[in-house]
């Protein structure tokens, strides 16, 4: 059973950066197949996509646009999880950030991406 | 981007009722449409892939159908854990954007 474990800190000061940690267990990090996203929701934004890392013989990554100037995430192999930062925040990033698994799930030999495991959500407030 | 809209964005239904939520893509994404449901408080739970395929676990009074622009979620059978808030997500390509969401709440 896969379950995904956040870590961070839910209040944070402009211009900070944001940093959250999600640790696997059950799938690794370094799957051929899956890949590791970071989700945002807010009541003014609704559910925002970030950002995810995969592996494919190589690390890849894909980042939102609205976010790509500020955005890293990483993965780390030897502790089997993956990290967001978030640099030079404002409090338009408070959120509650999820992060999730896309186990690529296949349907007639394509692809498709889906989240079908999640974190239990850290809410992180940006306020001075 | 790719954007989403739905509708309606909530709805009053009963136990037992039927109940169609709509999802529209601002361009044709084929059948990369999945759905989610939330409860307050809880993430996300991914309820259909490929705008029809039942995720694992899912009772089958849920489906979806739909293909290119237009996609429809289906409860058949309302139960009194439906009541939540869903979501369609386009999974064409990145940015993999959410719809704004339908509220489903007792009448």
């Amino acid at each position: 059973q896969v379950q995904l474990q956040q870590s961070g800190p839910g209040l944070i000061k402009p211009s900070q950066t944001l940093s959250l940690t999600c640790a696997i267990s059950g799938d690794s990090v370094s799957s051929d197949s899956a890949a590791w996203n970071w989700i945002r929701q807010s009541p003014s934004r609704g559910l925002e996509w970030l950002g995810r890392t995969y592996y494919r013989s190589k690390w890849y990554n894909d980042y939102a646009v609205s976010v790509k100037s500020r955005i890293t995430i990483n993965p780390d192999t030897s502790k089997n999880q993956f990290s967001l930062q978030l640099n030079s925040v404002n409090p338009e990033d408070s959120a509650v950030y999820y992060c999730a698994r896309d186990p690529g799930l296949m349907v007639t030999n394509r692809r498709y991406y889906a989240l079908d495991v999640w974190g239990q959500g850290t809410t992180v407030t940006v306020s001075s | 981007d790719i954007q989403m809209t739905q509708s309606p964005s909530s709805l009053s239904a009963s136990v037992g009722d039927r109940v169609t939520i709509t999802c529209r893509a601002s361009q044709s994404i084929s059948n990369y449409l999945n759905w989610y449901q939330q409860k307050p408080g809880k993430a996300p739970k991914l309820l259909i892939y490929a705008a029809y395929s039942l995720q694992s676990g899912v009772p089958s009074r849920f489906s979806g159908s739909g293909s290119g622009t237009d996609f429809t979620l289906t409860i058949s059978s309302l139960q009194p854990e439906d009541f939540a808030s869903y979501y369609c997500q386009q999974s064409s390509s990145a940015p993999f954007t959410f719809g704004p969401g339908t509220k489903v709440d007792i009448k």
